[in-house]
């Protein structure tokens, strides 16, 4: 099984505040991707890299930010969280087109 | 938009019946890949498909890959309360990107 982390698994948070939710892995693939998903509906691609110095944005429109510094770090961060920031975001790597995801953070913005 | 069109949304069945979930694209797929969500949990890569006309099982589980590469389905045989969860098919793309269809939740009664 692929060793992808992601913390916190879960968050609640006043609006406002500046958020950032941590991704790494530990198998030194290059590609790193942040999905957003709200429950029982589909993955959304909010950002993507394909190495060091390397992001996307990706098809949802998204607040959030991320850095890519390191191969295997790819943190997401929120400068001022809303109540419409509320899902699941999902951290995931590959080796080819395979992906391997993290067990997510659910953020809850009050 | 959409890449990848995934039917039916949800799915009932109870256990020990077939289930069927199918993927349609109008481009020409170069790979299609099926990923399974178990509920509250993250998305695990099930297979990966490739060539024109492929078949791939795994246990119950029958993978299959359109002639033309513009569809794909998953069939369980004789499912059991343990296949609970969100399938999705997975397009592949040229610059490494991948888009996922909406996802069959589907539920078994036992």
């Amino acid at each position: 099984e692929a060793d992808i982390y992601q913390t916190p698994r879960y968050l609640v948070i006043g609006t406002g505040k500046k958020i950032t939710l941590e991704c790494s892995q530990t198998m030194g693939h290059d590609k790193m991707y942040w999905y957003q998903q709200d429950p029982g509906m589909e993955l959304h691609l909010i950002h993507y890299s394909y190495g060091v110095n390397s992001t996307e944005k990706g098809d949802l429109s998204s607040e959030s930010t991320v850095s890519r510094i390191r191969t295997e770090h790819f943190p997401l961060t929120l400068e001022s969280a809303r109540p419409s920031h509320t899902s699941q975001y999902l951290c995931a790597s590959s080796a080819g087109q395979k992906l391997f995801f993290g067990s997510g953070t659910q953020l809850s913005v009050l | 938009g959409q890449q990848v069109m995934q039917i039916p949304q949800y799915q009932h069945v109870q256990e020990g019946e077939d289930f069927t979930t199918y993927c349609n694209s109008s481009t020409t797929l170069s790979n299609i890949q099926w990923y399974k969500q178990r509920p509250g949990g993250h998305p695990v890569f099930l297979i990966q498909l490739v060539k024109s006309g492929e078949v791939k099982k795994q246990k119950r589980l029958t993978f299959q890959f359109g002639e033309a590469k513009k569809n794909s389905s998953l069939h369980i045989t004789a499912t059991q309360t343990t296949d609970v969860g969100t399938y999705f098919c997975v397009k592949g793309s040229t610059l490494g990107r991948l888009y996922f269809g909406r996802g069959t939740q589907l539920t078994v009664w036992p």
